[in-house]
């Protein structure tokens, strides 16, 4: 069964970093394109960035580039997100999820989704 | 840049059928997938490629596309199709993946 579970989440003031991980199980990780996706409370949902499979290539919403990275690593089947220089407008809950398999990745859709861990930015 | 328009409420009777759009410039020519979103729940994947839907899935759902309009469609609707609603596409021109504002499912 897969498994996306999220984790680093919690309070933390502006302008600070927060590292997000996201661990994965029940697919071959390593062959998978993932993303971070947020939802603001009560708002819709809004994608933050994607990563191919071999890190090769990566995508952000123009909201978070320049100020949050997406990384991996393949030998431990984790994702990451690097969040720095938050803002309050950065408060949202942050979802990890799978990309369904297909030639171009980024053109597919996100299969499965973890809980979320939630990103609060405050003073 | 691109965008997604979806109305924000529907409404249906139970056992009725529910039309969901998602509205976008030529939307035929992307890839549309729909996902559902409960309260306090992650979103779930309800269709992918337009009229595909994944394993798990009811066959009540299903999608529809043409022109500038992708449609989910919801046939027989219950009390547990409840739910926001979400369409998405990857706007290649921008490199951004793209979720409409969402629709929020009411089965009177």
């Amino acid at each position: 069964e897969v498994r996306l579970v999220e984790s680093g989440g919690g309070l933390v003031q502006p302008g600070g970093s927060l590292r997000l991980s996201c661990s994965a199980s029940g697919f071959t990780f390593s062959s998978t394109a993932m993303a971070w996706v947020r939802q603001a409370p009560g708002k819709g949902l809004e994608w933050v960035s994607s990563l191919s499979h071999n890190s090769a290539s990566a995508f952000y919403a123009e909201s978070v580039r320049g100020r949050f990275t997406i990384s991996r690593d393949n030998s431990e089947n984790t994702l990451h997100l690097q969040m720095n220089s938050l803002r309050a407008e950065d408060t949202a809950s942050y979802y990890c999820a799978k990309y369904r398999h297909g030639v171009l990745w980024f053109r597919e859709s996100l299969d499965w989704w973890g809980q979320g861990t939630l990103v609060t930015v405050s003073s | 840049s691109y965008e997604l328009t979806q109305p924000l409420s529907v409404s249906v009777a139970l056992g009725q059928t529910a039309r969901i759009t998602c509205g976008g410039n030529n939307i035929a020519a992307k890839n549309v997938h729909w996902y559902q979103q409960k309260p306090g729940q992650a979103p779930v994947l309800v269709m992918y490629r337009d009229a595909n839907r994944p394993s798990g899935i009811p066959e009540r759902f299903s999608g529809s596309i043409s022109g500038n309009t992708a449609t989910l469609t919801i046939s027989r609707a219950q009390a547990g199709d409840e739910a926001d609603y979400y369409c998405q596409v990857w706007d290649s021109s921008t490199a951004y993946l793209l979720f409409g504002g969402g629709t929020k499912l009411t089965v009177l």
